[in-house]
């Protein structure tokens, strides 16, 4: 079936360090989602891409989709302690409509 | 003014029971979801029901019901609780490519 890779699983930083994790999909997806968990939180949604190549920004945040739309990518310049959590991408697929997540980063970042 | 609201946040029951988890949303959103995150966090969507109706059950045991009164509450009922049932379980809805979660049910079963 239809899956989305994550990595890293687990990434430890220093705060002020960059941070990047990778969305990749085995087949083309229509869109990609990206969500942040808080420990003991819920998934909040952060941002939609949807053309290909397409780049946004939130701050300190850049969301990259992949010009192929298979795969996505999240960097954070500068994490603050603020930013700990899990990052999760969700694409739909192109073929079937469905929101499918990948396994979530869990970042840490030390003061 | 939570926006998609479930009860109870934590539920601790013993093997055998049957315990129900209410999910409501203000949003006017058409679809709604249930959602099991493991202690892995993996994230596995179980139902969605659109507008009352069952649109996706992903092969989650028949112990598992939803059901829905109205677009607004997607009410997941459990019968026969396993320990491997024990998760958090969000729910979830959408209008368009937008989706918000509930704060999510911490269930163990012991």
């Amino acid at each position: 079936g239809q899956q989305v890779m994550q990595i890293p699983q687990y990434q430890h930083v220093q705060e002020g360090e960059d941070f990047t994790t990778y969305c990749n999909s085995s087949t083309t997806l229509s869109n990609i989602q990206w969500y942040k968990q808080r420990p003991g939180g819920h998934p909040v949604f952060l941002i939609q891409l949807v053309k290909s190549g397409e780049v946004k920004k939130q701050k300190r945040l850049t969301f990259q989709f992949g010009e192929a739309k298979k795969n996505s990518s999240l960097h954070i310049t500068a994490t603050q302690t603020t930013d700990v959590g899990t990052y999760f991408c969700a694409g739909h697929s192109s073929n079937t409509g469905k929101l499918i997540f990948g396994q979530g980063t869990t970042l840490q970042v030390k003061p | 003014d939570t926006a998609v609201s479930q009860t109870p946040k934590y539920l601790v029951t013993q093997m055998g029971n049957d315990k129900s988890i209410k999910c409501e949303q203000n949003l006017g959103h058409d679809t709604m979801y249930w959602y099991k995150q493991d202690s892995k966090k993996f994230l596995k969507i179980m139902f969605s029901y659109n507008n009352k109706e069952l649109i996706i059950n992903e092969t989650v045991p028949n112990r598992f019901s939803p059901k829905s009164p109205d677009k607004a509450h997607l009410n997941l009922h459990i019968n026969s609780l396993e320990l491997g049932d024990s998760a958090v379980y969000f729910c979830a809805s959408s209008q368009g490519r937008y989706r918000g979660f509930g704060q999510g049910t911490r269930l163990t079963v012991v």
